[in-house]
């Protein structure tokens, strides 16, 4: 059964205190891992999508990166707009529809 | 690009009663759409997954006759909670995927039920 495992928890930042989320994922081939950002009350944004070990995509403050058992969010300088629970999720290899399995995510809070 | 809607955004149902849930994908053509629901400080559950114009493959455990799923279009996806009960009570949010094989989920933004 696929499994996605996030860490820590929650995390509490002060603003530009740099640091990374992890996902360990155990899935029986990989298609694509997926990073997303929810907001309290409302439905996940698309940050990434990864598909191979050593692969790494950068939006604003964010950098994702995956290896073939985990992957990292890391955040530089983080600003108090950054605070959200961000998820993750992986794809199978050769599953119905393409469906996403998801952790259970990092509840990050950044102080000014 | 990749906006999805939901609607209503929240609803108080009495118990006994049904409700529907719309999802429609704004700007793109969606082959395939997704019903999930999410408990306070959990992740989110896939309940289904819809195809157009064929009928949903429902997970492990989620009642087909309690949940009615209809895809009607490229754009539009209802989910009916039948016979809603208390603890149907929940978030739940729908995603989209688009054409032209492109792996990514687009969320809308949620639709809080509470039965009473």
């Amino acid at each position: 059964e696929d499994q996605v495992t996030q860490s820590p928890e929650a995390l509490r930042l002060q603003e530009g205190e740099s640091s990374s989320l992890n996902c360990s994922y155990t899935v029986s081939g990989l298609r694509g891992l997926f990073w997303y950002r929810q907001d309290p009350g409302k439905g996940p944004e698309f940050l990434f999508t990864l598909y191979s070990a050593g692969e790494e995509k950068e939006k604003e403050r964010l950098k994702a990166t995956l290896t073939k058992k985990e992957s990292f969010l890391h955040i530089t300088a983080p600003k108090p707009e950054d605070s959200a629970t961000y998820l993750c999720a992986v794809q199978r290899v050769n599953t119905g529809f393409q469906k996403l399995v998801f952790g259970t995510g990092t509840r990050l809070l950044v102080s000014p | 690009g990749a906006v999805v809607s939901q609607h209503p955004s929240w609803v108080i149902c009495k118990s006994g009663t049904s409700v529907k849930i719309e999802c429609r994908s704004l700007d793109f053509q969606a082959t395939t759409m997704f019903w999930y629901r999410q408990f306070p400080k959990q992740s989110l559950m896939l309940m289904a997954t819809s195809n157009e114009g064929s009928k949903a493959t429902y997970e492990q455990g989620v009642e087909k006759d309690k949940f009615l799923i209809n895809h009607a279009s490229l754009t539009l996806s209802t989910l009916t909670v039948t016979s809603a009960h208390p603890e149907d009570s929940s978030f739940y949010i729908c995603s989209a995927r688009g054409q032209g094989g492109r792996d990514e989920q687009y969320f809308g933004p949620g639709t809080r039920l509470t039965v009473t």
